[in-house]
């Protein structure tokens, strides 16, 4: 049973360039989480998505970012313009369900560097 | 505003001897709370975890302490051993409103010989 995939595991941009991030749940899981991690920093709840359908995006900048699960492929953290700042990784998370016993998988992450 | 805090950014530990991570909390809506132990270049990997319920739950080497009044967990390793070197985040859940985990900076663990 694959973990959670992330790809690309590195990716670099120019300023004013688009990234796609993109990740696969494992099997069997519905639910999608993004953190960001900066330099030297915990990482940063963005935005959790069920199956076609945001439920929390409290922590992704209203500008520039989005992010989309669709019924079929994997989930995708969309960054336009990109700025040196959004230079992080960023990590995916999945689970089956919400709930007490539930533990989040993460993947491996992508460094997005922002030349 | 961190709600959740690691105080202390690293700390060394001998082989063999217990090793104790901490962590505080602010928010007294969090009720459940996990560890992850993170190396290089690669994702978190949960660890243990305790609900607000316990104050205590063990998992092999790995035991964390909950003080609801203190608003303080502990994570302890004994013993320590030289592959336990990482970086281990504390997280906090709030599960009646929330699924998203609120992470601390980090403690990195290095564990000599």
């Amino acid at each position: 049973n694959a973990g959670v995939m992330q790809n690309p595991r590195h990716l670099v941009r120019r300023r004013g360039q688009e990234a796609r991030l993109r990740c696969s749940p494992m099997k069997g899981h519905s639910h999608v989480y993004w953190y960001r991690q900066l330099p030297e920093e915990g990482l940063k709840f963005m935005v959790y998505l069920q199956k076609e359908n945001i439920i929390d995006e409290s922590g992704m900048p209203k500008e520039r970012f989005s992010a989309e699960f669709p019924k079929e492929g994997p989930s995708i953290l969309r960054i336009q313009q990109v700025v040196r700042g959004d230079s992080a990784a960023y990590f995916c998370a999945s689970s089956p369900s919400t709930g007490l016993n539930t533990e989040a998988f993460f993947g491996q992450g992508t460094r997005l560097t922002v030349v | 505003d961190q709600q959740v805090k690691q105080n202390s950014p690293s700390l060394s530990v001998q082989e063999g001897r217990i090793s104790i991570l901490n962590c505080d909390y602010t928010n007294s809506m969090f009720d459940y709370f996990l560890w992850y132990k993170k190396y290089p270049a690669e994702g978190p990997t949960f660890l243990i975890s305790i609900s607000s319920i316990k104050d205590k739950n063990e998992d092999g080497r790995f035991t964390v302490f909950l003080n609801k009044s203190a608003k303080h967990l502990s994570l302890h390793i004994v013993p320590s051993q030289p592959g336990d070197s990482a970086v281990y985040f504390c997280a906090a859940l709030n599960t009646g409103t929330a699924s998203k985990l609120t992470f601390g900076t980090g403690t990195r663990l290095q564990v000599t010989l």
